[in-house]
């Protein structure tokens, strides 16, 4: 069964600063792999996805992620937060054959400060 | 597309009341999964259908919870007795059947058992 680790589990920002978090799968074959942000007290959001392709991927609110699959990585960055960034990140993964549900991370806690 | 809709927003009961959370998927989507964030054990799927029938209920914590999809446009889930672990929020999801594709969120059901 594929397992979804993020490793920062709360990180703290000045406005402007740049983001990477982090994102590691286990999972052997050919995954689809997600980002998804929760705003305080809403529904998860989809940032961006990738499939397949260019391994840069970009997404709303000037979020990329980079797909590494010799690493199983898939790390969220942004050049230059903003405190309307502050909310909680989840990486997801499903199988490309097979099993469709998502498998998610355990979330970072990104907290901008202005 | 008004989205995946959940009802009730917030369930307040308590332990031992029968507890339903309903669920309307988008129209047209074949995918239809149950989610529970929890603060200590993150995003865990309960249940997955594909085309109303239940594929992987193996998240399913006890027979204390049950799903059912009688039709393509409406899912439940019950809690039968409910007890105040079982307090979380429960998202449900839907996605179409295509590889490449992403779940859709509703809102989610803020369930306090007391």
């Amino acid at each position: 069964a594929q397992s979804v680790s993020q490793h920062n589990h709360h990180v703290i920002l000045s406005e402007a600063a740049s983001l990477e978090l982090g994102c590691n799968y286990s999972y052997g074959g050919t995954v689809n792999l997600f980002w998804y942000v929760q705003y305080p007290g809403q529904h998860l959001q989809l940032l961006l996805k990738y499939f397949s392709g260019d391994p840069l991927v970009k997404g709303i609110k000037g979020f990329e992620a980079e797909f590494i699959k010799s690493k199983f990585s898939f790390n969220l960055r942004k050049p230059s937060v903003q405190w309307s960034d502050t909310a909680e990140y989840f990486c997801a993964v499903n199988v490309y054959t097979g099993r469709r549900a998502l498998t998610f991370g355990s979330g970072t806690r990104l907290q901008v400060q202005p | 597309d008004a989205g995946v809709i959940q009802s009730p927003r917030h369930e307040v009961t308590e332990m031992g009341q029968e507890v339903t959370l309903r669920c309307k998927p988008i129209s047209g989507h074949d995918y239809l999964f149950w989610y529970r964030q929890t603060m200590m054990r993150g995003l865990e799927l309960l249940i997955y259908f594909n085309n109303n029938v239940p594929i992987d209920d193996s998240g399913m914590p006890e027979d204390r919870f049950s799903a059912k999809m009688p039709n393509a446009s409406f899912s439940t889930l019950k809690i039968q007795p409910s007890e105040p672990r079982d307090s979380a929020v429960y998202f449900c999801a839907s996605s179409l059947f295509v590889q490449n594709t992403e779940a859709f969120f509703g809102q989610g059901t803020r369930l306090t058992v007391v």
